[in-house]
């Protein structure tokens, strides 16, 4: 079985420039997450997806990062524009419904250097 | 709001040494808990998961961990570590349907 996809792997960029990270989740997951995971830190949900449905973006921080999941498939995270502080390692996840008994999948994550 | 506090940063050990790493977490209601692992390279991994029942849970590579209701805790625990569980270990907790809060992770580097 694939595991979740992601891309790029590595990004750098100069603040107030735009990205784009984007994540293939398993096939036949229902449910999406993109986690923000800072050195050091423990991964942070940013916003989970249930179908193309948004289910909570509640840590989502709306004046910069978008995400969308259009077909309910593949998803993209943009930030726009970058700061310092977004240097991260941005984790996408998939499962196959939302609830809690329903192990997430880790895709590689994509390490963002902003400086 | 639910938190996660994972008490050491860098544990490191010998082969063969026992391990303990802590995990509490703050919820009033009913959770499910996770303990995942990182290993260098490679991606975030379930190592295992509590959701009801016993609360002595087992996972891969003969770890283990126990729930404390009483003391919101979920220890991770394995009798006899190994050079290639030299990992970064992460503590997470759900609530429900709710978002995966997860702890600042503890490094355990195991000594040859």
């Amino acid at each position: 079985e694939a595991g979740v996809a992601q891309s790029p792997r590595y990004k750098i960029i100069e603040k107030r420039q735009s990205v784009a990270f984007w994540c293939n989740p398993i096939s036949g997951h229902a449910t999406l997450y993109w986690y923000q995971q800072i050195l050091g830190q423990g991964p942070k949900l940013l916003i989970q997806f249930q179908n193309n449905g948004v289910v909570d973006d509640s840590q989502l921080p709306k004046d910069r990062f978008s995400a969308e999941r259009l077909k309910g498939v593949d998803s993209t995270l943009k930030i726009q524009p970058a700061k310092l502080e977004d240097s991260a390692v941005y984790l996408c996840a998939s499962s196959l419904f939302g609830g809690g008994e329903y192990e997430q999948y880790f895709g590689p994550g994509t390490r963002l250097t902003v400086t | 709001a639910q938190s996660v506090s994972q008490h050491n940063h860098h544990v490191i050990l010998s082969e063969a040494a026992s391990l303990e790493l802590g995990c509490n977490y703050s919820y009033g209601g009913t959770v499910n808990l996770f303990w995942y692992v990182q290993y260098p390279g490679q991606h975030l991994q379930l190592l295992l998961k509590y959701f009801s029942g016993d609360p002595l849970v087992k996972g891969i590579k003969g770890f283990e961990a126990e729930f404390i209701k009483s003391k919101f805790s979920f220890n991770l625990r394995k009798p006899s570590v190994q050079w290639s569980d030299t990992a970064e270990y992460f503590c997470a907790v759900r609530a429900n349907a709710g978002k995966s809060t997860f702890g600042d992770g503890t490094t355990l580097t195991v000594k040859p």
